[in-house]
């Protein structure tokens, strides 16, 4: 069964870049042909999708934040990453990695637990 | 982007009734790639519905989706009490946005 894990600090100071990796068992991140996302949801508030990634590195990025977005892939360790910079109190939210239930650009079927990340001044 | 509005905000609904969640697209889903979404608290998303009326794995079909181009809406034929949650929809058409959401509560 795959399985999706988050890890990273819980807590980031503002103006400093917020640093997330998945981890990923039960399937390969390099064998599979899957759009591995990142989504995150702040307090109380809806879902926000943050971009995704391609094993080979191809990335897509929601326009509101690419300017300071990065996920990359690790396929050594079976993990991909984000990278967030130049956080504020408005990046404080509950972070997920999630994978699609099939190959391609679909919905995700497969989530992490997520990580929760605050931002403080 | 596509914009995602869904309503009502807040659904009041008991037991054993029938449950329309709407969500408008401020422009044509491509090919209706529109999935639905349940969150209950403390847990991540799971995946309902996906290609507008696809139910995922696992999901019971008390759950339905129907709609095209803007408009979609998520039909629980009779709420079971596990169903009182929040609902998103999301397209995948262009790019990938999610709707605001509703809640589902007991009334």
């Amino acid at each position: 069964q795959l399985q999706l894990q988050e890890s990273g600090p819980g807590l980031v100071k503002a103006s400093e870049t917020l640093s997330l990796t998945c981890t990923v068992s039960g399937g390969s991140i390099s064998s599979s042909i899957y759009y591995w996302g990142w989504i995150r949801q702040s307090p109380g508030k809806g879902l926000e999708w943050i971009g995704s990634i391609f094993h080979s590195g191809t990335t897509y990025y929601n326009p509101s934040l690419k300017s300071r977005v990065t996920i990359s892939v690790d396929t050594s360790k079976n993990q991909f990453s984000l990278n967030l910079t130049s956080v504020t109190a408005a990046d404080t939210a509950m972070y997920y990695c999630a994978r699609p239930y099939n190959s391609g650009w679909y919905p995700f079927e497969f989530w992490g637990q997520g990580a929760l990340v605050t931002v403080s001044s | 982007e596509i914009v995602l509005t869904q309503s009502p905000g807040t659904l009041s609904l008991s037991p054993g009734e029938r449950a329309a969640l709407s969500c408008r697209a401020s422009q044509s889903v491509r090919n209706n790639y529109l999935a639905w979404y349940q969150q209950k608290p403390g847990q991540s998303p799971r995946l309902l519905m996906y290609g507008a009326s696809n139910r995922a794995t696992g999901i019971p079909d008390r759950f339905s989706g129907s709609g095209s181009g803007t408009d979609f809406t998520l039909t629980i034929s009779r709420l079971e009490p596990e169903d009182f949650a929040v609902y998103y929809c999301q397209q995948y058409g262009s790019s990938l946005t999610f709707g605001g959401g509703t809640k589902v509560e007991i009334k």
